[in-house]
Order: C-alpha cells, then sequence, then structure tokens
C-alpha cells in the first residue's frame, strides 16, 4: 500500500517565522488533503490539493504529483498555528477512498 | 450548512461493555468513513459506508467490532466488551461522491 511520510516531525518556532512542512507519498494519488489537528484535538480541513498550488490566507500548498511531494507553507505563524498538521493521501483505486495518514508534524509556535 | 456531528463527545466505558458511537454527515453527503487515533499516533482507516452498504472494511478488526449506515439515522460504530487497548479517538467523515473528506469533532473513547 502507499506509505506516507511526513517532515520534520518536530518544529519550534518564533511568532511571525515562516516554515515548510514535506509530504513525501509511495504511489500515484488521486486524493491528498492537508489537516490541523488543533489542541484540542480537533481536525481542521487545510488543502484538498492533489496536484497544483494553493493558498488560503497566511498558508498555501503545492503538489508536485509526478515527484509524489506535497509542501505546505505557513506564512508569519501565530500562537493559534500551533498543533499537528498531518497529510493524507488516497489513490481512490476502483472503491479504494481510505486515506493514508502520515504521523504528522507537531508544530509549536512560541510568542 | 452544519458539518459533519459526532456524539457523544467523550465516552467512558469499564471493560466488557459496549460502546456505540453516532456520525451524522454533513448534508448531501452519502459517504461515511470511521477513523480511529490511539495516543500519540496518526488516524488509522477503520472502515467506509455508503448508505445500507459497507464498501470497505479493511480496517475494522475483526472481533468485536461493527458499523453500519442505515437507510435512515446516523452512521454507528459499534464495539462490544470493550478492553482497554480501544482507549482512542475515533473520527468519523463524510464526502459526496468527489473526493474531500470532512471530519467530525471526534469520539473520545476511554475504557476503565
Amino acid at each position: 500500500g502507499i506509505q506516507v511520510e511526513q517532515s520534520p516531525p518536530d518544529l519550534i518556532l518564533q511568532e511571525g517565522a515562516n516554515s515548510t512542512l514535506r509530504c513525501n507519498f509511495s504511489d500515484s494519488v488521486n486524493n491528498l488533503q492537508w489537516f490541523h489537528q488543533n489542541p484540542w484535538g480537533q481536525l481542521i480541513n487545510l488543502f484538498y490539493i492533489p496536484s497544483g498550488t494553493k493558498q488560503n490566507g497566511r498558508l498555501s500548498a503545492t503538489t508536485v504529483a509526478t515527484e509524489r511531494y506535497s509542501l505546505l507553507y505557513i506564512s508569519s505563524s501565530q500562537t493559534t498555528d500551533s498543533g499537528v498538521y498531518f497529510c493524507a493521501v488516497s489513490d481512490n483505486a476502483g472503491n479504494n477512498r481510505k486515506l493514508i495518514w502520515g504521523l504528522g508534524t507537531s508544530l509549536a509556535v512560541n510568542p | 450548512n452544519a458539518g459533519v456531528m459526532q456524539n457523544p463527545r467523550h465516552l467512558v466505558r469499564r471493560r466488557g461493555q459496549e460502546a456505540r458511537l453516532r456520525c451524522s454527515p454533513m448534508k448531501g453527503h452519502s459517504h461515511v468513513y470511521w477513523y480511529r487515533q490511539l495516543p500519540e499516533e496518526g488516524l488509522k482507516f477503520m472502515v467506509y459506508l455508503q448508505k445500507e452498504n459497507i464498501i470497505d472494511e479493511s480496517g475494522m478488526p475483526k472481533e468485536r467490532f461493527s458499523a453500519e449506515f442505515p437507510k435512515e439515522g446516523p452512521s454507528i460504530l459499534r464495539i462490544q466488551q470493550v478492553v482497554r487497548g480501544d482507549s482512542a479517538a475515533y473520527f468519523c467523515a463524510s464526502s459526496m461522491v468527489t473526493d474531500t473528506q470532512y471530519f467530525g469533532p471526534g469520539t473520545r473513547l476511554t475504557v476503565l
């Protein structure tokens, strides 16, 4: 099955700093989503991005499907960005829609 | 448009009891997924359902766990005779025919 690796596993930033999170996947995918799990455990959809580039405020994401990686950019980080960022993928072959998850990047933004 | 709803948000059971977790998908969504997150780990797929059908249950433990998504009402994840290892956060997601899955707030199950 598809393997998903995220890096770095942990990241500590000062408020205002920028960061790049990476997601590598081992096979072709038709679905790639980025999520933020906040300190209260809620999963928040950030992007659906199987290919291309999207931006939403201070966040943007790029997926290069042919090279099997995706990047999540966080600019001008804020303390509310703290939490765990997950990348999840699916190949959607046939009835397969299950998302395969990376282990996440744990981000702490200090004031 | 209300999001995916799950209840209860927190559930405490003693070993051997049954746990029932409910999920109401977003309006217009006919696909439901259940995932489990063990402490300090990522999420793991359990089961994928459409109305009255189980499409993929490859992630479900073979014993004690079952899921349904009836024609009317919420999807139910049922765990019989719970054990301490079942303590986890259980997330439900829903989608339309296309691919973006939207997640509920989760049910935190604690087995004493």
